[in-house]
């Protein structure tokens, strides 16, 4: 069955400095989303995108983070000055086949630890 | 907002049926959905429901819908250790292409 892959599994780094988190959707998913789930608390929307533009995002979504499908396989998720309450699980989601909506599946995400 | 409510903790003896329970506080969802977390992995749908239903049945999974009173619940016969995870409602307004809203989980323990 197909999946969405999310790589690293898990990223470390130092307050202030920038990270990608990468996605690679199910391949004829059309919608695609990023979500959050801090330890202990709810799995929170961050972001979902369309057609290469932004269709909704919720207020944790601020300009310190940005999307992009830098190619026909790869959604990312930038955090450019990460703090230390960006820590958390990032889950990449992805929806929606030609013709057809579909439930959104989701990938196994990326542990994000800010130091 | 959509909020959506569940107990943190079930445990249930193998063998016995566990049922998991949700309330949402947004009339116009449309579908919502069980997802299943085991530890370290990420979050495998189970099943959804739309809202014109009122139960769905997929082999050892039923799921329960009571509209008018915003509750959902997700049956699950002959509980097995394979079982234990915690176990996400979600709902949302449009199948598949809108956020989803998430409950807080339910842990479910199997005790042998």
């Amino acid at each position: 069955e197909p999946e969405v892959t999310q790589t690293p599994s898990h990223q470390v780094t130092q307050m202030g400095q920038e990270v990608i988190l990468r996605c690679v959707p199910i391949s004829n998913h059309l919608y695609f989303y990023w979500y959050r789930q801090i330890l202990g608390q709810k799995v929170e929307f961050l972001v979902s995108f369309y057609n290469n533009e932004i269709s909704e995002k919720s207020e944790i979504f601020d300009d310190q983070f940005s999307v992009e499908r830098p190619d026909g396989s790869n959604f990312t998720l930038k955090i450019r000055s990460t703090k230390l309450e960006d820590s958390a699980m990032y889950f990449c989601a992805s929806s929606g086949g030609q013709g057809a909506t579909q439930p959104q599946h989701f990938g196994d995400g990326t542990r994000l630890s800010i130091l | 907002g959509e909020d959506v409510e569940q107990s943190l903790f079930l445990s249930v003896r193998e063998g016995d049926s566990s049922v998991i329970n949700c309330t949402y506080t947004d009339s116009s969802s449309t579908y919502l959905y069980w997802y299943k977390q085991e530890p370290g992995a990420g979050l495998q749908l189970l099943t959804y429901i739309f809202s014109n239903m009122d139960m769905k049945q997929d082999q050892r999974l039923t799921v329960l819908l009571n509209k008018k009173d915003k509750h959902l619940s997700l049956r699950i016969a002959d509980t097995q250790t394979g079982d234990s995870a915690i176990y996400f409602c979600a709902e949302t307004a449009n199948f598949g292409n809108e956020k989803l809203t998430f409950g807080t989980g339910t842990r479910l323990t199997i005790i042998p």
